[in-house]
């Protein structure tokens, strides 16, 4: 597919599991960023990388959260001992400019987490 | 801090009206600003882009204001369809790598 595509779609989690979600870019593009969007809210920035460089992190809530693009196309978000307040749906965004926010971003369907 | 403001309320219009939705800022010049829709289950897609020297920007049914003074752009949507029913998203440039995003505004078009 020509999108950016993200998985699981739903991921069900009890409160201190850790969590992996997937974020595949579009082919070629520099910027990929993530997103938190609780419901009812607008996408809340999370972190950005240019290629495999994470330069900015600072929308990361808590130490739990890390996110990696260890090869510059496929990125991961990992929490750990997940809870309850981090329910919400994690947006990835990709675009082809050099992550300027002036950049048209095109966004994956998101992942919804539920922590029980 | 930074603040975003979209009307929070939805706006019900009917088929072949023009929609106009708000969004105010505070506490920020941004270069630019951007318009997304959201529908349920899905990311945001782009919609138009609008600097800050510009009045004005255009695309098909689609037209956005900047006013820089009033801190404050307007999106309107003119000869509405049931299929523009969905949430917009207004979007700030930080003049980094950060996109600050409202919290949105609900459209229902009637038939």
């Amino acid at each position: 597919g020509a999108g950016v595509s993200q998985s699981p779609r739903y991921k069900v989690a009890k409160r201190g599991q850790d969590v992996a979600l997937r974020c595949d870019p579009i082919s070629g593009h520099v910027s990929l960023f993530w997103y938190q969007q609780a419901l009812g809210q607008g996408p809340e920035f999370l972190t950005y990388f240019q290629n495999e460089a994470q330069l900015d992190k600072s929308g990361l809530p808590s130490d739990r959260f890390f996110a990696e693009r260890p090869e510059g196309s496929v990125s991961t978000l990992k929490i750990q001992r997940t809870q309850q307040e981090d329910s919400a749906v994690y947006l990835c965004a990709s675009s082809s400019g050099q992550g300027l926010s002036y950049n048209e971003q095109f966004f994956g369907p998101g992942t919804r987490l539920t922590v029980l | 801090s930074q603040k975003i403001e979209q009307n929070s309320e939805a706006l019900n219009i009917q088929e072949g009206k023009t929609a106009t939705l708000t969004c105010n800022y505070t506490n920020y010049s941004p270069a630019y600003l951007q318009w997304y829709r959201q529908d349920p289950g899905r990311g945001p897609v782009f919609l138009l882009l609008i600097r800050e020297n510009e009045k004005e920007k255009r695309k098909e049914r689609l037209k956005v204001t900047f006013d820089t003074t009033l801190k404050q752009s307007l999106f309107h949507i003119t000869a509405s369809q049931p299929a523009d029913s969905a949430t917009y998203l207004c979007a700030l440039d930080t003049g980094g790598f950060k996109t600050i995003f409202g919290a949105g505004t609900r459209l229902f078009v009637k038939a």
